[in-house]
């Protein structure tokens, strides 16, 4: 399975936008990327997934390198309840290994 | 959405006995479930890949002796946790996807196992 790189934190204010970024320079041209999202006591959340071209869905924007090695979730008006872990997730094998992630602080 | 329900949602245990936990996908005949552990603080663990009528997969450095999983039919996946300790509290989740994972994946609420 390809490997995943974020950042441990990030923090943003209420109503702004905000740019996860995640590196997976050893992705296969398969593999499709994968987003979702953990709070507190509770079983991840999925948020988009695509595979080359970028993707939009009423929770995020999904943008993705034109070399495929790299993406970046973006939540474009972050509210206190976007809160969270985001993990990225390269899909390989039919199944979705988790990596560390990114704690997503939000500031009211 | 789909839904996939877990049950218990927590669970306190003596040390020595066995835990079962029920994944059920509600709206959907799940064709593959998975089962994860996560300690706190940290990520989700993927222990083992289910298929129903078929036995599990489980991930390397997980015992297959220790945690049964048995996927019945299409909407319902267990997993057993014989002789618990107390290094095996934690919390489980499980997920199901309807046909392969080019589509998402859809999550319990997890069920966190106490072992006293």
């Amino acid at each position: 399975d390809a490997k995943t790189t974020q950042p441990n934190s990030m923090e943003s204010n209420e109503e702004e936008p905000v740019h996860l970024p995640c590196n997976h320079s050893t992705i296969s041209g398969t593999d499709y990327i994968h987003w979702y999202r953990q709070l507190p006591s509770q079983g991840p959340e999925y948020v988009i997934h695509g595979l080359t071209s970028n993707v939009n869905n009423r929770m995020a924007s999904l943008a993705i390198a034109e070399d495929r090695k790299s993406s970046t979730l973006i939540l474009h008006r972050a509210t206190l309840r976007d809160a969270a872990v985001y993990y990225c997730i390269i899909q390989g094998a039919q199944k979705l290994v988790f990596g560390q992630g990114t704690r997503l602080t939000i500031n009211p | 959405g789909a839904v996939v329900s877990q049950h218990p949602s927590w669970v306190i245990c003596k040390s020595g006995t066995s835990v079962k936990i029920e994944c059920r996908s509600l709206d959907f005949q799940a064709t593959t479930m998975f089962w994860y552990r996560q300690f706190p603080k940290q990520s989700l663990m993927l222990m083992a890949t289910s298929n129903e009528g078929s036995k599990a997969t489980y991930e390397q450095g997980v015992e297959k002796d220790k945690f049964l999983i048995n996927h019945a039919s299409l909407t319902l996946s267990t997993l057993t946790v014989t002789s618990a300790h107390p290094e095996d509290s934690s919390f489980y989740i499980c997920s199901a996807t309807k046909e392969h994972l080019n589509t998402e994946a859809f999550f319990g609420q997890g069920t966190r196992l106490t072992v006293v």
